[in-house]
């Protein structure tokens, strides 16, 4: 399953299917990026983070993916599990010198069993 | 190695009370953010502080809200005379350095105004 932007903020896949969450951001002189997975009631989860300087960065089951060209992010989540059905917010850093997260609208992903 | 900690987890106050927000960091993080979260809606920033310094409150509003982060023991987070419009998830975040570094977060403090 795949969503665009943030148009679609749901998001449901059937169990050990592949899905992909998409970002837009907003600032071309952000240098930074997180994929966070919040569960309910739950603080923010760190997954994943990617610098500017590179395109592609693989973790355990998921895989960033920027283009800077278009100001794109995607969370790619391999043979999704039912742990995985939470809401996830990309987040760029703007701050100039120092650390200050923006977050996205975020997308709920939902797994099907 | 503990997580970020926050207390109280839920918090009730009526119109016009203080609300105290605590936070601890990670062991060896001098770095902490602050977030707030309505319902169904993505985290705002609010503060970030260094050890005793306020580095950017461009997210805070000018009144009744204020961050500290003491030399010793734990941010707190401070609205005075709450409202209703201040009923939110208030989440705090640390890192080890203050840019483009790993922000871990606490699991909240749910604040309720009545």
């Amino acid at each position: 399953g795949e969503n665009v932007g943030l148009h679609l903020p749901t998001l449901s896949v059937q169990e050990g299917d592949n899905s992909i969450i998409n970002c837009a951001y907003s600032n071309s002189a952000s240098d930074y990026f997180i994929w966070y997975k919040q569960e309910s009631g739950k603080g923010p989860q760190f997954i994943i983070d990617i610098r500017s300087n590179m395109d592609k960065r693989q973790g355990q089951r998921v895989t960033v993916l920027l283009n800077k060209t278009v100001k794109h992010l995607s969370l790619q989540i391999a043979a999704t599990q039912p742990g995985d059905s939470a809401v996830y917010f990309c987040a760029e850093n703007m701050g100039i010198g120092a650390q200050k997260l923006v977050f996205g609208q975020g997308t709920r992903l939902t797994i099907n069993p | 190695n503990a997580g970020v900690m926050q207390n109280p987890r839920h918090l009730v106050r009526r119109r016009g009370q203080e609300a105290r927000l605590r936070c601890s960091p990670m062991k060896g993080h001098s770095h902490v953010y602050w977030y707030r979260q309505l319902p169904e809606e993505g985290l705002k920033f609010m503060v970030y502080l260094q050890k005793e310094n306020i580095i950017d409150e461009s997210g805070m509003p000018k009144e009744r809200f204020s961050a500290e982060f003491p030399k010793e023991g734990p941010s707190i987070l401070r609205i005075q005379q709450v409202v209703r419009g201040d009923s939110a998830a208030y989440f705090c975040a640390s890192s080890s350095q203050g840019k483009n570094t790993e922000a871990f977060f606490g699991q909240g403090t749910r604040l309720t105004v009545v």
